[in-house]
């Protein structure tokens, strides 16, 4: 299996609404990321988890929250989210050996959030 | 600053024609990886390489440690290669550092 996993495919929400975009793989990886990505632009991230610990936040607004509940499962919360904050929500996840290389990089179909 | 420099920017080539995409990066690193992304659609890796080259049906990839430059060739191009095509490159961290890609038009 050398899938990840993302679920939902599209979301549509408003300003004041709670909801989360949930990734999985099972590949036995231990890093695993969120990278945000705007049409015509390549992907920026925003968080890495590195053996279910938070290693890399990138200035990202606390209306975004990342959660690592596990090895093989990555959640991102959206709370009073922004019309900017649309996009294509990306998860991927690597190896991730700790002093090694971190190994190919295995993305999933992305999230397309839309926010009224 | 771009760690990673991609050219050229947009492609547009004849079905059947030979493509190329350089990339060039500024930092060390362990890995190169070149990556396909189709309109609307999530990224593919194609390749992972740390020297020499690698050849996947009609892709290959190549990349030159001391020059720090890579590239990747397409042969017999074909409408369905039309995507934006990735360099990313990775060190010891796990931190991925891309390019702005390489649009490819292929016209039947």
């Amino acid at each position: 299996d050398t899938e990840v996993t993302q679920t939902p495919k599209h979301l549509v929400m408003g300003m004041t609404n709670k909801k989360s975009l949930k990734c999985e793989q099972h590949m036995g990886h231990r890093a695993m990321y969120w990278y945000k990505q705007k049409a015509k632009k390549p992907p920026e991230l925003m968080f890495v988890y590195s053996y279910e610990k938070l290693s890399i936040n990138e200035s990202v607004p606390s209306r975004f929250s990342p959660e690592c509940p596990n090895s093989s499962l990555l959640n991102l919360h959206l709370h009073a989210l922004q019309p900017e904050d649309s996009a294509l929500y990306l998860c991927a996840s690597s190896q991730g050996h700790l002093g090694l290389s971190t190994g190919e990089l295995f993305f999933g179909e992305g999230s397309r959030l839309t926010v009224l | 600053k771009n760690e990673v420099e991609q050219s050229p920017q947009n492609l547009t080539a004849q079905e059947g024609e030979f493509i190329t995409i350089n990339c060039s990066y500024s930092v060390g690193i362990s890995a190169l990886h070149w990556l396909q992304q189709h309109p609307g659609g999530g990224i593919v890796s194609l390749f992972m390489l740390s020297s020499g080259k690698k050849k996947h049906g009609r892709l290959i990839a190549t990349i030159n440690i001391q020059e720090k430059h890579s590239s990747l060739h397409i042969t017999a191009s074909h409408p369905r290669d039309s995507a934006v095509y990735i360099c990313a490159v990775s060190g010891t961290g796990n931190q991925f550092y891309f390019g702005t890609g390489t649009s490819l038009t292929v016209i039947p």
